[in-house]
């Protein structure tokens, strides 16, 4: 039969209050890392990326962090808001145009009014 | 609109009814996937295709078929359902040497009774 499901890990932030998410990466050779978001009862949606060869990328609001050293990714929301509420995915890809995706199990983020 | 739609959004069915849910995107994508979403397991690809009529296993094909006779479609069969497969699918695609572009349909929930 089906394994127990394991609880999301959740982050609890107050509405403009600096969120950091971590997310820790399998494999040395990956060469692309992706942050989605999933809002309830929606499929996950594009946030921001890295590559291997970079260790910071900024978007508006959010940050994205790489230690390759060790393996680890983490995702900063500047400011969060009420709208940022959501599950985030850390994705790491696997190197040619074909390599595929490999998500990470996830963290759920509440933002208080 | 750029897009990808997945039918049916909701379906309960009974072990052994064959389905296919379906997958359509509009943005003339190469790659197309499927992956399921389970609690604490997060998301796992099930199969994927790099053009019209290359197929291949994801992470947990077993139970599953797809076929790409054209470049929009990607549908999901189900010859035999059984429990076990009750989860959230979710149907993706983008350019075949881009990921950052992945879209994601908006999901389909499947309870196998």
């Amino acid at each position: 039969g089906e394994s127990v499901g394991l609880h999301l890990p959740t982050l609890s932030v107050q509405e403009g209050d600096n969120s950091i998410i971590n997310c820790a990466y399998s494999n040395s050779a990956s060469d692309y890392f992706i942050w989605y978001k999933q809002e309830s009862g929606k499929g996950p949606q594009f946030i921001i990326d890295i590559r291997s060869n970079m260790d910071k990328r900024q978007g508006q609001r959010v940050t994205v962090l790489l230690n390759k050293t060790v393996k680890h990714l983490s995702l900063q929301i500047a400011a969060t808001q009420p709208g940022d509420s959501a599950v985030y995915f850390c994705a790491e890809k696997g190197i040619g145009p074909g390599g595929k995706l490999i998500f990470g199990q996830g963290t759920e983020l509440s933002v208080k009014p | 609109e750029a897009q990808v739609t997945q039918n049916p959004r909701y379906l309960i069915t009974v072990t052994g009814k064959k389905l296919t849910v379906t997958c359509s995107q509009n943005m003339n994508h190469e790659y197309m996937s499927w992956y399921r979403q389970d609690p604490g397991l997060g998301l796992r690809q099930i199969y994927y295709s790099m053009n019209v009529e290359v197929t291949d296993k994801g992470d947990v094909p077993e139970g599953y078929k797809v076929s790409r006779k054209e470049k929009r479609n990607f549908p999901l069969i189900l010859e035999s359902p059984s429990p076990n497969q009750t989860s959230l699918y979710f149907c993706a695609s983008r350019p075949l040497l881009a990921t950052d572009t992945q879209y994601f349909g908006p999901g389909t929930r499947l309870t196998v009774l």
